[in-house]
């Protein structure tokens, strides 16, 4: 079976600090996909990164980052210099091949950016 | 990019009635479509996995005579709430894969039901 766990229900922040969401993942697949969306308050998810079991590289998007760890099975997302458009529920899902192509989704983290 | 409409957005209804949500592809074929269920404050959960043209497969507890889900195109899957109640309340929303897509998968814009 596998799981997504995002201990961290929410998180406030001041703007222009940045911010570390975390993600842990089980899955007893050695291919699987790791993804992180945000959804604003309007409810539609946003696409932010897709990545494989395969590649640990680290990615960087602007002011968005990502730490992808097998050692630790952890897929953690920093928001560098956060601002108040950044406030939204993020969310870390997994998918495996052999799994019917299925999202399992973390329980999200809801991120509050003031001024 | 790819796009997945759904409709509607918001609809309020009676108890005992029943409501249809749509969900279209509009610049791909989705061979594959996923029906989401997601309470306040709560994570997506996973109702139903549909395929074109096959019977939609549903998750454990999920009652498939109360969601009616169908996948008769290429780019239309639709999920019918019958006999809605008051519990039936929640966000719905759509994902369809997309192979070869960087993405992997498309959602659509979601559906808040309230049942009165």
């Amino acid at each position: 079976a596998q799981k997504v766990t995002q201990a961290q229900t929410e998180i406030s922040v001041v703007e222009k600090e940045d911010v570390t969401l975390d993600c842990v993942y089980e899955t007893r697949d050695t291919t699987y996909y790791l993804f992180w969306y945000k959804q604003p308050p309007s409810g539609e998810l946003v696409f932010l990164i897709r990545r494989n079991s395969f590649d640990e590289q680290n990615e960087i998007s602007g002011r968005y980052s990502w730490n992808f760890q097998k050692s630790t099975s952890s897929f953690n997302f920093t928001i560098t210099a956060s601002q108040v458009v950044d406030s939204a529920v993020y969310f870390c899902a997994l998918t495996f091949t052999g799994g019917g192509n299925k999202l399992t989704f973390g329980t999200g983290t809801q991120l509050k950016v003031e001024l | 990019g790819a796009v997945v409409s759904q409709h509607p957005s918001r609809v309020i209804c009676k108890s005992g009635t029943s409501v249809k949500i749509e969900c279209r592809s509009l610049d791909f074929q989705a061979t594959t479509m996923f029906w989401y269920r997601q309470f306040p404050k709560k994570s997506l959960m996973l109702m139903a996995t549909s395929n074109e043209g096959s019977k939609a497969t549903y998750e454990q507890g999920v009652e498939k005579d109360k969601f009616l889900i169908n996948h008769a195109s290429l780019t239309l899957s639709t999920l019918t709430v019958t006999s809605a109640h008051p519990e039936d309340s929640s966000f719905y929303i759509c994902s369809a894969r997309r192979r070869g897509h960087p993405d992997g998968y498309t959602f659509g814009s979601g559906t808040r039901l309230t049942v009165v």
